[in-house]
């Protein structure tokens, strides 16, 4: 069964551009959470939608992120513009809806911001 | 002074030794609890999970033990192998959906 599909793995550009990531759940998953992953702060969510819908996003840190998930297969979240402190590796994780079971990750997109 | 970055706990074990990783948790709320493992390059992969009204679970190599009197989570792997080497993170369930994550540990393993 395919996991969680993430895009693109690497992304370099300069500040002040819009920065788009991608994500694929795994299917039947109704549950769709993002990550961000630094040295100084460890594993954060930033955002999570249950049924295509943003239930949570206290986590998102500022305007300048956004996070939207058209259908059940798949979700963006985009920054612009973008700033050389984003420079993270940001993941997306799918799980069922039920509270009580794992969430499962994708790969992560390694984001730098020059 | 100011951190400049997590330090994260270490472990390093002789191949063939157990190992047993500990995490504190926050929230004495929490009712489910996510072992994962992440190598370098990849995303947290999940090993194994446990609810609250459980003090202990077994898979495959690996153990947890929760003690939620003193909000403490174990994971003990046994017979180590070089392939274990890798960040593990505790993960607690706070709310609903929301996984809060711990610092994690670096375990090393040494043929």
């Amino acid at each position: 069964d395919a996991g969680v599909i993430q895009s693109p793995r690497h992304e370099v550009t300069e500040m002040g551009q819009e920065v788009t990531l991608r994500c694929k759940p795994i299917s039947g998953h109704n549950s769709l959470f993002w990550y961000r992953q630094t040295m100084m702060r460890g594993l954060e969510l930033l955002i999570y939608f249950n049924n295509n819908v943003p239930i949570d996003d206290s986590g998102m840190p500022e305007d300048r992120f956004s996070a939207k998930m058209p259908n059940a297969s798949f979700s963006t979240l985009k920054i612009q513009p973008s700033e050389p402190r984003d420079s993270a590796v940001y993941f997306c994780a799918s799980s069922t809806a039920d509270s009580n079971q794992p969430q499962h990750f994708g790969d992560g997109t390694r984001l730098s911001i020059l | 002074g100011e951190s400049v970055g997590l330090h994260l706990p270490t472990l390093s074990v002789q191949e063939g030794d157990n190992s047993i990783i500990n995490c504190a948790y926050s929230n004495s709320a929490s009712d489910y609890f996510i072992w994962y493992k992440q190598e370098s390059g990849k995303g947290p992969q999940f090993i194994i999970d446990i609810r609250s009204n459980m003090d202990k679970r077994q898979g495959q190599r690996v153990t947890v033990l929760l003690n939620k009197t003193v909000k403490h989570l174990s994971l003990q792997i046994a017979a180590t192998q070089p392939g274990d080497s890798a960040v593990y993170f505790c993960a607690e369930n706070t709310s609903g959906s929301r996984l809060t994550f711990g610092e994690g540990t670096q375990l090393t393993v040494n043929p």
